[in-house]
C-alpha cells in the first residue's frame, strides 16, 4: 500500500473552503485514492474516491493531477459539523491485492471555528 | 437498518483476562472487517471475512487474537490472554464488496482498556 503524507492538522472558519492535500509519491498504476472522515467516538465514514482528474459528489471534490503523486480533498463551505479527522488512503480497489497491512495512517485533524 | 452494531461499547479488563468483542454487520453485506485503532499505529485492518469465511487474517497481531463468524449476522473478535498493549478502539465494518472503493460502513467501535 502506497505511503501517504498528510498535514497533521488544519484550522478553518465556517463558510470557508478547506483543502487537504495528500502526498503519495509511490502510487501504483492500479491504485485508487480514497478519503474517509472520522468524527470523535465514531468509525470512519467513506467520503469520496478517485483515480485521476476530478471527482465530485454531494459532500466533497477530489482533485488528482496528471502524475497522481498527490491529491486534494476539497470541502466547500465547511460548517462546525465538519470538524473531524480526514484520512487519505491509497491502494488497489481490491483489498486482497492491496496487501494485508491496510493502514489509514494518522489523518488530518480539521477544526472548524465559528 | 440500524447500521453495524458492536458490543460492548466500552470494556475494561485486567491483564490476562479473556476479552470478546461482538459485531452484527448490516444485513445483506457479504464482507466483514475488524480494525484496531491506536494513536501510535492509526487504523489497522486485522482480518476480514467474505460470506462468513476468513479471507485474510495476516493483520492479526499474534496468536492471542482470534476471530470467528459463525453466521452472516454475527462475528466475534477474541483476545486471550489480554495485555495492556491491546488497549485500543476496535472497529467492525461491513461492506457489500471488498475493494477500497467499496463503501465500508463502520460500527461505533469498542473502546478496550486492559489494565
Amino acid at each position: 500500500l502506497a505511503k501517504t503524507t498528510q498535514p497533521i492538522s488544519m484550522d478553518s472558519y465556517e463558510g470557508q473552503e478547506v483543502n487537504i492535500t495528500c502526498s503519495h509519491n509511490n502510487i501504483a498504476t492500479n491504485d485508487y485514492i480514497t478519503w474517509y472522515q472520522q468524527f470523535p467516538s465514531q468509525g470512519p465514514r467513506f467520503i469520496i474516491q478517485g483515480y485521476k482528474t476530478k471527482v465530485t459528489n454531494e459532500v466533497a471534490s477530489l482533485f488528482i493531477p496528471a502524475d497522481r503523486k498527490s491529491s486534494t480533498l476539497s470541502l466547500p463551505r465547511v460548517s462546525l459539523s465538519d470538524t473531524a479527522v480526514y484520512y487519505c488512503l491509497v491502494g488497489d480497489r481490491m483489498i486482497k491485492a492491496a496487501g494485508n497491512k491496510l493502514t489509514f495512517g494518522g489523518g488530518t485533524r480539521v477544526l472548524v471555528k465559528p | 437498518d440500524a447500521g453495524v452494531i458492536q458490543s460492548p461499547r466500552h470494556e475494561v479488563t485486567e491483564m490476562g483476562q479473556e476479552v470478546t468483542l461482538r459485531c452484527k454487520p448490516i444485513s445483506g453485506h457479504d464482507y466483514l472487517f475488524w480494525y484496531r485503532q491506536t494513536m501510535m499505529r492509526g487504523l489497522e485492518l486485522l482480518i476480514y471475512f467474505n460470506n462468513n469465511v476468513p479471507i485474510d487474517d495476516s493483520g492479526m497481531p499474534e496468536d492471542r487474537f482470534s476471530a470467528k463468524m459463525p453466521n452472516a449476522s454475527f462475528s466475534t473478535l477474541k483476545i486471550q490472554p489480554s495485555e495492556p498493549r491491546d488497549s485500543a478502539v476496535y472497529f467492525c465494518a461491513s461492506s457489500p464488496g471488498q475493494g477500497l472503493g467499496e463503501t465500508q460502513y463502520f460500527g461505533p467501535g469498542t473502546r478496550l482498556l486492559v489494565l
